[in-house]
């Protein structure tokens, strides 16, 4: 399996508070990606990364940030939290073979 | 816009028994197209990745086929067993490294 990790797995927030989601990974993979996985909506895309200082914009960007300073390391922020943004989300991994590989997912709950 | 479509949205087969499993796509200006799978509650195994130039790609008993002119994508797995049973999504890799996930197909193999 892909090294990769994601912190917290679980976690409970109350509406308007800021929220960091991070993604770690020890393969050295170039591209990044943040992924939010609904009921109804399946997987998309929420940001995406290059390299390192790299990084654009999915199909729902709105209300999350991201930032890469180290290739290892990808963080997903969403400033004020919102019910709606209550989800898995997903972080994933691909190198030159552009195979993407995830890890285990963080579950967020906004209350 | 890309969309993925997959069809049956479940399944359920006795085991032993050969199956097919369909995505389709409406662009197909893809990269490429990748089947994953999906155990309840837990992040996404990669199984294929077919590239936009080839026909099909072969892992064990599954075999992913790709026609690019028809916008379709099938999946096939043979021989089905319990331990098959999960989700099974595919996704179609655009321009910008921008991902479509199709909604998936949740199979129970029966034993």
């Amino acid at each position: 399996d892909a090294g990769i990790t994601q912190s917290p797995r679980h976690k409970v927030t109350e509406t308007g508070t800021p929220v960091t989601l991070r993604c770690h990974q020890t393969e050295n993979h170039r591209y990044m990606y943040w992924y939010r996985q609904d009921p109804g909506h399946g997987l998309r895309l929420i940001h995406y990364s290059y390299g390192v200082k790299d990084t654009d914009k999915g199909e729902v960007s709105d209300g999350y940030s991201v930032s890469r300073s180290k290739t290892e390391d990808f963080l997903l922020t969403l400033e004020s939290a919102t019910s709606s943004q209550t989800s898995v989300y997903f972080c994933a991994i691909s190198g030159p073979q552009e195979t993407q590989y995830f890890g285990p997912g963080t579950r967020l709950l906004v209350l | 816009k890309q969309e993925v479509t997959q069809i049956p949205a479940a399944l359920s087969v006795p085991e032993g028994e050969n199956l097919v499993l369909n995505c389709s796509f409406t662009d197909s200006a893809i990269y490429n197209l990748q089947w994953f799978r999906q155990d309840p509650g837990k992040g996404l195994t990669s199984l294929l990745l077919i590239q936009s130039s080839q026909r099909e790609q072969t892992s064990g008993r599954l075999n992913a086929s790709l026609d690019k002119s028809s916008g379709r994508s099938t999946l096939y797995i043979a021989a089905s067993q319990p331990g098959d049973s999960a989700t099974y999504l595919c996704a179609a890799r655009g321009g910008g490294f921008k991902t479509i996930f199709g909604a998936g197909t949740r199979l129970f193999v029966k034993a």
